[in-house]
């Protein structure tokens, strides 16, 4: 059975820190995996990463895909509070299936 | 500035009833989704439908049910509401197969 993990399931950090977050996923002809955040609405889309190695950035957020051990990290450097969100990360399978298989989120609390 | 929208934003019903959730995207995206969160539960996908008269069930579809008969509109309806359909439920559309998608706003529902 297809399936998606996160960890750690929720993190506290101060202004300034950096953290990493994980994903790792065990999904038969993976595609592709997806990175969200969630504040206290829907979930907005941030990264989305097909091939292993190759960084996506944006800002203080980035991304990286590791299809060998099957993992992928989203690091977050000079955490400010905005960044406090529920982080989900989703994969996908090659071909004609459009479902995402959805991991639980990390919650990310960031204090001043 | 295409968008997605959902209503009721919170419904309140009980037990037995039939509701109706809306969701309308103005993108044209082809692949619409219904989800359902919980706490410890994550994104649960609930039915999903590729284009006009396609509707397929997620993982979770029983009592629910959907109809696609324009591009733009995916309403879910609950057939009759129990209390275990508490949740808040979003809508998300997606362009092509291998695209992101966008999630609307939420409806948060309570079934007494």
């Amino acid at each position: 059975e297809d399936k998606v993990v996160q960890s750690p399931l929720s993190l506290v950090v101060h202004e300034g820190d950096t953290v990493t977050l994980n994903c790792s996923y065990e999904v038969t002809n993976f595609r592709s995996l997806l990175w969200y955040k969630q504040e206290k609405k829907a979930p907005t889309f941030l990264f989305m990463l097909t091939s292993s190695g190759i960084e996506k950035k944006s800002g203080r957020l980035s991304s990286i895909l590791d299809k060998k051990e099957l993992f992928s990290i989203l690091n977050i450097t000079a955490t400010q509070t905005g960044d406090s969100a529920v982080y989900l990360c989703a994969a996908r399978r090659a071909g004609n299936n459009r479902k995402l298989i959805w991991g639980l989120g990390t919650s990310l609390a960031v204090n001043p | 500035d295409a968008e997605i929208t959902q209503s009721p934003r919170h419904k309140i019903t009980e037990t037995g009833r039939q509701v109706t959730l809306a969701c309308h995207q103005t993108w044209n995206h082809n692949n619409m989704f219904w989800y359902r969160q919980d706490l410890g539960h994550g994104l649960r996908l609930i039915h999903y439908s590729y284009g006009v008269q396609d509707t397929n069930k997620g993982e979770v579809s029983d009592g629910y049910s959907v109809s696609r008969s324009n591009t733009e509109d995916l309403p879910l309806t609950l057939e009759s509401a129990a209390s275990s359909q508490t949740s808040v439920y979003f809508c998300a559309s997606s362009e092509g197969s291998q695209n992101e998608q966008f999630f609307g706003p939420g409806t948060r529902l309570t079934v007494l």
